[in-house]
């Protein structure tokens, strides 16, 4: 168990509807990181938030979008879904310290858009 | 710009036989180098990490890697493959701040010979 919390783990949805993703960091860790993985892309980073604030931005399509709320969870929201946005959605959690920064992943969303 | 070059994208062994899963990378700044594992339906899990310091690195599943900067290699390797070993493996780059996240490989599927 990585300590990092993802909800839902399986999500099944129509085209052009929106879902929002939920992730709880690992106790302590003020960055949070989206990664998309798909068959045809791989692992794909998305963004990146550290306390509360964007940090980096990834492959991250218009039509998605992500904050990070003051205790530290985090939601992606995917709007205007495709099919092509199928994919496994993972959030990890990290904190950068003297010996570099280690980043843990949850178990995923599995996003299915039908 | 960082890049992660995994060489094999399926690599088949015998049980008790050494594993060995190449990973080249490319970095501008000295680099922070991790291994993943992803069993199947299951998130990424993390194996080991170089960040600084000694280069031959131990991690979890008697998993090791060496960091080679004249090669810019960091191999993952073990001297006797077990069939439980069977997995997704991701080499992954980031610099020291992880500012953007990782930069993941594409992955290579290990296969487990009875």
């Amino acid at each position: 168990d990585s300590g990092v919390t993802q909800t839902p783990k399986h999500l099944i949805t129509a085209t052009g509807q929106r879902v929002t993703l939920r992730c709880s960091p690992r106790s302590g860790d003020l960055s949070v990181y989206w990664y998309q993985q798909s068959l045809d892309q791989g692992l794909q980073f998305l963004i990146q938030y550290y306390n509360g604030e964007e940090r980096a931005k990834g492959n991250i399509l218009e039509r998605f979008s992500a904050q990070q709320f003051p205790d530290l969870h985090s939601e992606l929201n995917l709007s205007s879904l495709e099919l092509g946005d199928s994919a496994l959605y993972f959030c990890a959690s990290g904190t950068t310290t003297e010996f570099g920064n280690t980043i843990y992943f949850g178990e995923g969303s599995w996003l299915t858009v039908v | 710009a960082q890049s992660v070059t995994q060489l094999g994208s399926h690599v088949s062994v015998s049980e008790g036989a050494l594993v060995l899963l190449r990973c080249n990378y490319s970095s501008s700044v000295p680099p922070y180098l991790f291994w993943y594992v992803q069993y199947p339906n299951q998130g990424l899990q993390l194996l080991l990490k170089y960040t600084t310091g000694a280069t031959l690195v131990k991690g979890i599943n008697g998993f090791e890697a060496e960091f080679k900067k004249s090669e810019t290699s960091f191999h993952l390797t073990k001297p006797s493959a077990h069939m439980s070993d069977a997995a997704e493996y991701f080499c992954a780059v980031s610099d020291w701040g992880g500012a953007d996240g990782l930069t993941f490989g594409k992955g290579t599927h290990l296969i487990i010979q009875p």
